[in-house]
């Protein structure tokens, strides 16, 4: 039973390009989160979809990010125009569409996002 | 969610229980406590759950006191593996998921 998958796992970036970070959840579960890990802090919640929508964006930053999770396909994590302070690890985690008796989410090995 | 407090590192042997603590003297109710934790560089990892009765699982055990107010984790015989940063979390549990909020945790460095 395969984990939560994300790709690529290492990203280098230039300044002012665009980074696209793809996360694959488990098998079953419908529902997509994703947080952000900066250099020597903790991880800080950023969106949460379910297929087709966005449910909670509010940690999200208001400009040059974006987060869809298509019908079909992965979930991704779009980032425009890239700066020094985006360099960060980012993280995947899916949760099962019925969290039953249980809420917990499980993640993926992270993407590393440096900005060059 | 309930606030929780951690103490920011400890010790244990190798071999030897590690037992965690955690204060969350505001929860409520109707919030569970969750614990995770995250090896060096890798995605933070479920570990337990628990509302009110003791849980143990096969990676830890989970006991909170009867006011609710704290909780520990219990890693029975810590391996040097088991090197990490625990988190505590108090989240009300709901039949739709909600995101979790990771505060500073504990560093738990197992000593061979």
């Amino acid at each position: 039973n395969a984990g939560v998958m994300q790709n690529p796992r290492h990203l280098v970036r230039r300044r002012g390009q665009e980074a696209r970070l793809r996360c694959s959840p488990m098998k079953g579960h419908s529902h997509v989160y994703w947080y952000r890990q900066l250099p020597e802090e903790g991880l800080k919640f950023m969106v949460y979809l379910q297929k087709e929508n966005i449910i909670d964006e509010s940690g999200m930053p208001k400009e040059r990010f974006s987060a869809e999770f298509p019908k079909e396909g992965p979930s991704i994590l779009r980032i425009q125009q890239v700066v020094r302070g985006d360099s960060a690890a980012y993280f995947c985690a899916s949760s099962p569409l019925l969290a039953g008796v249980s809420g917990e989410q499980y993640f993926g090995p992270g993407t590393r996002l440096t900005v060059t | 969610d309930a606030k929780t407090t951690q103490p920011p590192s400890m010790d244990c042997a190798e071999g030897r229980a590690a037992n965690l603590p955690c204060n969350h003297s505001t929860i409520s109710g109707n919030e569970y406590v969750y614990w995770y934790r995250q090896i060096h560089s890798q995605g933070p990892q479920y570990i337990i759950h628990g509302l009110k009765n003791n849980e143990t699982n096969e990676m830890a055990s989970l006991i909170i006191t009867e006011d609710r107010k704290s909780s520990t984790l219990i890693l029975p015989h810590a391996t040097l593996r088991d090197t990490a940063v625990y988190y505590c979390i108090v989240r009300l549990h709901s039949g739709s998921a909600r995101q979790l909020t990771f505060g500073s945790g504990t560093q738990l460095t197992v000593l061979p």
